[in-house]
């Protein structure tokens, strides 16, 4: 499986921008990249997900590189209840059985300061 | 969104006794859903996947014959730990997948059950 590497902890002042980057350098071709955020003792939550193209949506955007080795997360206007633990996340879109599951790494914790 | 009922969202029970956790899809039909395990400050480990009418597939180290998982319809699963030890309170999590023809691509999460056991 393909891993990923994110920053352990970042900080981020309420109303700015938060850029979370990762890392996904063994990506394969059919695999597309995930990011779920897990706020304290609650059920993750999905976030966005893309292949190779940028994509935005209401909650955030998705920056790949042409490369597809590494990929940024922005949340454009952070809150304070964007606080979380956000994992960027590898895995195959089609197929069933055990090719696609979602298999979280430790994340990166944003904190959003007031 | 599509949403996923987990129950119950906090469990207390005595060493040696078996609990139940049920984890709907309450507005489509999931035809794959997944278990997961969260120690304080970890994150999260896929237990087992199972899907709809068949036998759930585990994870490596993962005991099958202690967690039982049913998926006995296509908005119902249920992990039972079996003889539960205070080794086995955990945060457990479910999440389901939509069937074909709902923007399978991505899992709806529960809310998660707090274990303890005494």
């Amino acid at each position: 499986d393909a891993k990923t590497t994110q920053p352990t902890s970042m900080d981020c002042a309420e109303g700015r921008a938060a850029n979370l980057p990762c890392n996904h350098s063994t990506i394969s071709g059919n695999e597309y990249v995930y990011w779920y955020r897990q706020i304290h003792s609650q059920g993750p939550q999905y976030i966005i997900h893309g292949l190779k193209n940028n994509e935005t949506n209401e909650m955030a955007s998705l920056i790949i590189t042409e490369d597809r080795k590494s990929s940024t997360l922005i949340l454009p206007h952070a809150t304070l209840r964007d606080t979380a633990v956000y994992y960027c996340i590898v895995s195959p879109l089609k197929g069933g059985g055990s090719n696609y599951k979602l298999t979280f790494g430790k994340g990166t914790l944003l904190t959003v300061n007031p | 969104g599509a949403v996923v009922s987990q129950h119950p969202s906090r469990v207390i029970c005595k060493s040696g006794t078996s609990v139940k956790i049920e984890c709907r899809s309450l507005d489509f039909q999931a035809t794959t859903m997944f278990w997961y395990r969260q120690f304080p400050k970890q994150s999260l480990m896929l237990m087992a996947t199972s899907n709809e009418g068949s036998k759930a597939t585990y994870e490596q180290g993962v005991e099958k014959d202690k967690f039982l998982i049913n998926h006995a319809s296509l908005t119902l699963s249920t992990l039972t730990v079996t003889s539960a030890h205070p080794e086995d309170s955990s945060f457990y999590i479910c999440s389901a997948r939509p069937g074909q023809g709902m923007a399978n691509e991505k899992l709806f999460f529960g809310s998660g059950t707090q274990l303890s056991v005494l």
